[in-house]
């Protein structure tokens, strides 16, 4: 089946140090997305992709950083430099990058001990 | 500044009357818009879209309204059931900035049996 996967789905991390989220697809799909979600709001985006070894910032893109080395790869890493990291991070993917109908995982929640 | 806007936190209705939910937004620059459905610890899943150029766009039980003069979409469900209770999110896409979307905050629906 094809799909974006999203590892771990919770992942906790201590104050200070970094975490790197995964995100996975299988879609054959150009752009790739990170969004952050936070209670009772909509979802933020933080990064995104249009194509291999090319990304831009979104709306909220301080203290975290990506990559994107392959097709069908975009990792996320939450530096210690985000102040407030707790929250849902959802990754997505679309076919291009004009607006299609992103597909998305099923997220990670990432809590700070 | 909200350019997308869900003043409806949540909605109840019943099962098999009409569901209907709002979205306002800003940016005289939106050109694409879409709706999405999240259950609580997934991913959204794209539900129905609709051009700037359109006023209504419909698939099934689903259809979207676009009032471009007053900045306005709605998504009417009808019936409504309670396999549709979740939360919906309206976003929009800019002209000439690629994928990238703008959320809404999103609407809880409940549909009651």
């Amino acid at each position: 089946d094809g799909g974006i996967t999203q590892s771990p789905k919770y992942l906790f991390r201590k104050e200070g140090q970094n975490v790197t989220l995964s995100c996975e697809q299988n879609l054959n799909h150009d752009a790739m997305y990170w969004y952050r979600q936070d209670p009772g709001q909509g979802l933020r985006l933080i990064y995104y992709s249009q194509i291999v070894n090319d990304f831009q910032k979104g709306d909220i893109a301080e203290g975290y950083s990506v990559s994107r080395e392959k097709k069908e790869s975009f990792p996320l890493t939450v530096t210690s430099a985000q102040k407030n990291p707790t929250a849902f991070y959802l990754c997505a993917s679309s076919i291009g990058g004009r607006g299609e109908p992103q597909h998305f995982g099923d997220g990670t929640r990432l809590s700070i001990l | 500044d909200q350019q997308v806007k869900q003043n409806s936190p949540s909605l109840s209705v019943q099962e098999g009357r009409i569901s209907i939910l709002n979205c306002d937004y800003t940016n005289s620059m939106f050109d694409y818009f879409l709706w999405y459905k999240k259950y609580p610890a997934e991913g959204p899943t794209f539900l129905i879209s609709i051009s700037s150029i359109k006023d209504k766009n419909e698939d099934g039980r689903f259809t979207v309204f676009l009032n471009k003069s007053a900045k306005h979409l709605s998504l009417h469900i009808v019936p409504s059931q309670p396999g549709d209770s979740a939360v919906y999110f309206c976003a929009a896409r800019i002209y000439n900035q690629g994928g990238k979307l703008i959320f809404g905050q999103g609407t809880e629906l409940s549909v009651k049996p």
